[in-house]
């Protein structure tokens, strides 16, 4: 019963090639996000959903583009790779209900640009 | 603009020492604080958060944190830490409005030896 999952968990692929990272979300939330970790493990915000709709959009390249086709799918499609897109994507979900509720994360993916 | 600082890097600490990770913030209000947790090849775990009240809150795994507003810090306690514990702490804050989106800190790898 994975609350928030995403798929693949690891992907190398050459750059110049376009792949898409999916995320699934079974707790009922009705906002999810992308975040991205560096090979220094910092967590930057990408992208934030709410009930389908973009509300946050943190001065990402537009070759990355995000796609929720409901409430409990966030992907991630991204166009003509580039090595420095190497990193560590994590999907995540919240209730925002004005109380900060927490935001609960997948295991993350992998991404090598090679 | 609200920032987070975990001023260590690094933390080595025996089996069995208490341990003590530091966290300081920047925002206008009082924020919303969480410790999150991430073990090697993991997703991030929620260990704790503070919105309002007590400001002595426990978590999961035996961890505590203290929200301190004169000196605006939220650090992360365990008075017994286990080999188990090793990994890297992410504090992160939130605010009202937001729309649940996280700030982190740099991360604090702790290394547990025997």
């Amino acid at each position: 019963d994975t609350a928030v999952s995403q798929t693949p968990k690891y992907l190398v692929t050459q750059m110049g090639n376009d792949k898409s990272i999916k995320c699934e979300q079974n707790l009922g939330h009705d906002t999810m996000y992308w975040y991205k970790q560096d090979s220094k493990k910092f967590l930057k915000i990408m992208f934030s959903y709410n009930n389908k709709e973009l509300i946050i959009n943190e001065t990402v390249p537009n070759r990355f583009s995000p796609k929720s086709p409901d409430k409990a799918h966030l992907n991630l499609h991204i166009n003509s790779l580039e090595l420095g897109d190497s990193a560590v994507y994590f999907c995540a979900s919240s209730h925002v209900s004005g109380v900060g509720d927490e935001a609960f994360f997948g295991q993350g993916t992998r991404l090598t640009v090679v | 603009a609200q920032s987070v600082t975990q001023p260590d890097i690094h933390i080595t600490v025996s089996e069995g020492a208490s341990l003590e990770l530091r966290c300081n913030y920047s925002y206008g209000a009082t924020p919303y604080l969480f410790w999150y947790v991430q073990s090697p090849g993991q997703g991030l775990q929620l260990l704790l958060k503070y919105f309002s009240g007590d400001t002595l809150v426990q978590g999961i795994k035996g961890f505590e944190a203290e929200f301190k507003r004169s000196q605006s810090s939220f650090n992360l306690r365990k008075p017994s830490v286990h080999w188990s514990d090793a990994a890297e702490y992410f504090c992160a804050v939130g605010s009202p409005g937001s729309w649940g989106k996280l700030q982190f800190g740099a991360g604090t790898q702790v290394v547990v030896t025997p």
